[in-house]
């Protein structure tokens, strides 16, 4: 059974460009939760969609978006980037809502690392 | 708010000695607590989970036990190998009150030498 597929795994922008990453759940899971990690903040959450629907956000800035496709893959989007959104980006799904105890372990891909010059 | 605390590494072991990293947290709720790890290179992995005060939660040798009294949730395993060396992170979701999101604690390296 695939994994949490995230592309593209790494990538170089510059400052005031715009990136998209992509993440494809396990088959099945219908629920995407992004990650942000950093050595200064370590692991924080972005946002979480379940059925297409945003559930969950985290505080980021407006710059930072994602939208989850009927199939369950999941696009996240930063604008006008800035040098401290350098950072592994990790994507995780779930079978159900995300944190539900019965169902909701997370599995993660192996990130996307942006690097912003 | 919630947040999770771990104690700093890195740290450093020899194979076959007894580990354990600490964690605290601070929760309004009842959270369930986990241990993910995270090996060079890959996405972070569950090693363990325990849903309720007094669980104890284990796989691959690696135990811990919720403990309400003292907000803790130690990881501890009684003899470590080369191939545990990762980052360790402890995290709590607080699942009916915010939803799904996990809070991680900053994570602690492990290192064992042979």
């Amino acid at each position: 059974k695939a994994g949490v597929t995230q592309t593209p795994r790494y990538l170089i922008k510059t400052r005031g460009q715009q990136v998209t990453l992509s993440c494809s759940p396990i088959s099945g899971h219908r629920s995407v939760s992004w990650y942000q990690q950093t050595p200064g903040q370590g692991l924080q959450f972005l946002f979480e969609y379940f059925s297409e629907t945003q559930r969950n956000k985290g505080n980021f800035p407006g710059r930072f978006s994602g939208r989850q496709f009927s199939n369950s893959r999941s696009e996240m989007n930063v604008s006008t980037l800035e040098l401290g959104d350098s950072a592994l980006y990790l994507c995780a799904s779930s079978i159900t809502i995300a944190g539900d105890t019965n169902t909701g372990e997370l599995f993660f891909g192996e990130g996307s690392r942006l690097t912003v010059l | 708010g919630n947040s999770v605390t771990q104690m700093e590494g890195p740290v450093t072991l020899s194979e076959e000695a007894f580990l354990t990293i600490n964690c605290t947290y601070t929760a309004t709720g009842y959270p369930s607590l986990f241990w993910y790890v995270q090996y060079p290179g890959e996405g972070l992995q569950l090693l363990l989970k325990a849903t309720k005060a007094d669980d104890k939660g284990s796989n691959k040798g690696f135990e811990a036990t919720y403990r309400k009294e003292t907000t803790s949730f130690h990881l501890e395993k009684g003899s470590v190998q080369v191939s545990d060396s990762a980052v360790y992170f402890c995290a709590l979701t607080d699942y009916y009150n915010q939803g799904g999101k996990l809070i991680f604690g900053q994570g602690t390296e492990l290192s064992v030498k042979p």
